[in-house]
């Protein structure tokens, strides 16, 4: 199964972007690539996903290398609210389980 | 609104005394998800249903069970709790395919006395 890696925190002064890495080497053909962020006491939020090319919805941009073995999610301005943990999951293509990653923890700066 | 839905949002129970966590969903996902969560930690995956057919992570302890009954509603048995075992528990619904993503519960935290 694909192993996701991200740096366990990061500070983001309000209204700069932040971007979060997330490494996933053995990341296969068919395998997704998603972000969640969990405030805390809450259930995981689903944030965006993709599988070759960057994405961007209302709440992020996703950012995948080309070779897919790393990518990037990019809150363009960033909210005191916006400070959470933020997970990178790889879904296995043999199956449905989705494997948590150890998570960033956000912090935005006033 | 579709959700997932968790009760309770706080569990107490003794030391050994079998508890029940459950799960609702409305959103007529195939695939249900069961984490547990301990402080600073990701959540772990226990094991998860594709319709009926149960799928249990191979770490998982003997003494964690779930059933679902229906498509709707899945539960999380623990036998024997340890005080190991207070956490966070996570219901997630999903639908099959690379492409569908996981929505979750907020939670049932249980505590162990």
């Amino acid at each position: 199964d694909a192993k996701t890696t991200q740096p366990t925190s990061m500070d983001c002064a309000e209204g700069r972007a932040a971007n979060l890495p997330c490494n996933h080497s053995t990341i296969s053909g068919n395998e997704y690539v998603y972000w969640y962020r969990q405030i805390h006491s809450q259930g995981p939020q689903y944030i965006i996903h993709g599988l070759k090319n960057n994405e961007t919805n209302e709440m992020a941009s996703l950012i995948i290398t080309e070779d897919r073995k790393s990518s990037t999610l990019i809150l363009p301005h960033a909210t005191l609210r916006d400070t959470a943990v933020y997970y990178c999951i790889v879904r296995l293509n043999t199956g449905n389980q989705f494997y948590f990653g150890t998570g960033t923890s956000l912090t935005v700066i006033p | 609104d579709a959700m997932v839905i968790q009760n309770p949002r706080y569990q107490v129970t003794q030391f050994g005394k079998p508890v029940t966590l459950s799960c609702s969903q409305t959103l007529n996902h195939n695939v249900m998800y069961w984490y547990q969560q301990k402080s600073s930690q990701a959540p772990k995956l226990l094991f998860h249903y594709y319709d009926k057919d149960f799928n249990n992570e191979a770490d998982t302890p003997d003494n964690f069970q779930s059933r679902r009954p229906n498509t709707s509603f899945c539960f999380l048995d623990i036998r024997s709790p340890g005080l190991g075992d207070a956490a966070m528990y996570l219901c997630a619904t999903s639908t099959r395919g690379y492409a569908g993503r996981p929505s979750f519960g907020d939670g049932t935290r249980l505590s162990i006395l």
